[in-house]
């Protein structure tokens, strides 16, 4: 089974600053993709970004965006210009060529004002 | 807006009574997956579901757990009987075809038994 390794339980960032959560997984698989999910206070789990596996170029949303390096099974975030909104759990996923979704243990990221 | 609606939001109940969470996915969605939330073990696989069959549902307690999807609007997750144990966030998500676009999770029922 694929793992997902998330090693920051928490991570914290000064408002405006940028901040990078770490994600690394295993698997032997070519067809994958990841993705990084955002859960504020209110529980709901919010899809941030998307990373197929055979593309190279970096995915990028507005603040967000990731480095994936697939040699290394690596899948970081970066948020630029953190706000306050940003403030919520951050969990990593991959989806296996047999479309199982594996989930990282998250990230909880606090924002200083 | 497309979203997936979980209902009910929150349920209290006592141990050893049933309990059934219902899951409406997104309209055109034909994959639904059920997960569990705690802060011990964090998200957990219970079920998932492909066009309305039954994937995996090896992460389910199978004496007491059980799900369906009676149609393709509806998704249903059943305790019978519920235990302090069960206490947690229940998630249904839904996506489509191979799930390029990701899942897209519904807001949750926070169950608690007493």
């Amino acid at each position: 089974a694929q793992t997902v390794t998330q090693s920051q339980p928490e991570m914290s960032v000064q408002e405006a600053e940028t901040v990078t959560l770490s994600c690394t997984y295993d698997t032997s698989e070519s067809d994958y993709y990841l993705f990084w999910y955002k859960q504020p206070p209110s529980r709901q789990m919010i899809l941030v970004i998307r990373q197929e596996a055979y593309k190279q170029q970096n995915a990028t949303e507005n603040r967000f965006s990731v480095n994936f390096q697939k040699a290394a099974k690596s899948f970081s975030l970066k948020i630029s210009d953190s706000q306050l909104g940003d403030a919520a759990m951050y969990f990593c996923a991959y989806r296996s060529t047999g479309n199982q979704f594996y989930f990282g243990t998250g990230t909880s990221l606090t924002v200083i004002p | 807006d497309a979203r997936v609606t979980q209902t009910p939001r929150h349920k209290v109940t006592e141990m050893g009574q049933e309990v059934t969470m219902r899951c409406q996915p997104i309209l055109g969605h034909n994959t639904v997956f059920w997960y569990r939330q705690t802060m011990m073990q964090g998200l957990e696989l219970l079920a998932y579901f492909r066009n309305r069959a039954p994937l995996d549902d090896s992460g389910m307690p199978k004496d007491r757990f059980s799900a369906e999807m009676p149609d393709a609007t509806l998704a249903t997750l059943k305790i019978q009987p519920s235990e302090p144990r069960d206490s947690a966030v229940y998630f249904c998500a839904s996506g489509l075809g191979r799930l390029a676009g990701g899942l897209i999770f519904g807001p949750g029922t926070r169950l608690t038994v007493l």
